[in-house]
């Protein structure tokens, strides 16, 4: 079974300031990860996504997050925010290609101007 | 990438009748679609999984009669309220995965805002 877990339900940040939101995950086979991003009233936006390959994942949107086996963690960065970075923040994982996709429960990310 | 299209975006229906939410794979064909409840300012919600041509696996608290499922192409699945009652007023995500690139994302629908008054 696969399952993540978003550290802080709210992030707030300065504009220009760096983006660290956080996701753990456990898993019971290699997991693939991903983080979606969510405006109000839309659909899921993939940011980026992990599959196996290189640890450090670089996404849309100047986002990149890093794969850590040792601390199961694959937490999400941006060195600057913008303004247009406030939304919801998704982390996901799933173990086989046909299974369901199970995400954290968000954290949302405000923007100080 | 792939796009998954989800019809309608917005309904509103008065308690008692019954709404169908459409999720169409629009350039691949999608064995298995799947889909989501959100509530307000809350996750994502995994509620069934969709088989083509088979019968919806139902995640556990989700009552097969209400949310009726149906999968009967490869690039359609549709997803019926039933009996609608304003508890069920949600916000509605269907997702599907390309079989031939198996170690890609889901895509996502636009999402379907359902308002029961």
């Amino acid at each position: 079974a696969q399952s993540v877990t978003q550290l802080g339900s709210h992030v707030s940040v300065s504009e220009g300031a760096l983006v660290l939101l956080r996701c753990n995950y456990s898993s019971s086979v290699p997991p693939y990860l991903f983080w979606y991003v969510q405006y109000p009233n839309q659909g899921l936006q993939l940011l980026l996504k992990y599959t196996s390959a290189a640890t450090l994942v670089k996404g849309i949107n100047g986002f990149e997050a890093e794969f850590k086996k040792s601390e199961t963690s694959f937490h999400l960065t941006k060195p600057s925010a913008h303004m247009s970075d406030a939304a919801e923040y998704f982390c996901a994982v799933n173990g086989n290609r046909d299974d369901k996709i199970i995400f954290g429960k968000g954290t949302r990310l405000h923007i100080l101007p | 990438g792939a796009v998954v299209s989800q019809h309608p975006s917005w309904v509103i229906c008065k308690s008692g009748t019954s709404v169908k939410i459409e999720c169409r794979s629009l350039d691949f064909q999608a064995t298995t679609m799947f889909w989501y409840r959100q509530f307000p300012k809350q996750s994502l919600m995994l509620m069934a999984t969709s088989n083509e041509g088979s019968k919806a696996t139902y995640e556990q608290g989700v009552e097969k009669d209400k949310f009726l499922i149906n999968h009967a192409s490869l690039t359609l699945s549709t997803l019926t309220v039933t009996s609608a009652h304003p508890e069920d007023s949600s916000f509605y995500i269907c997702s599907a995965r390309d079989p031939t690139h198996w170690n890609t994302e889901a895509f996502f629908g636009q999402g379907t805002r359902l308002t029961v008054v």
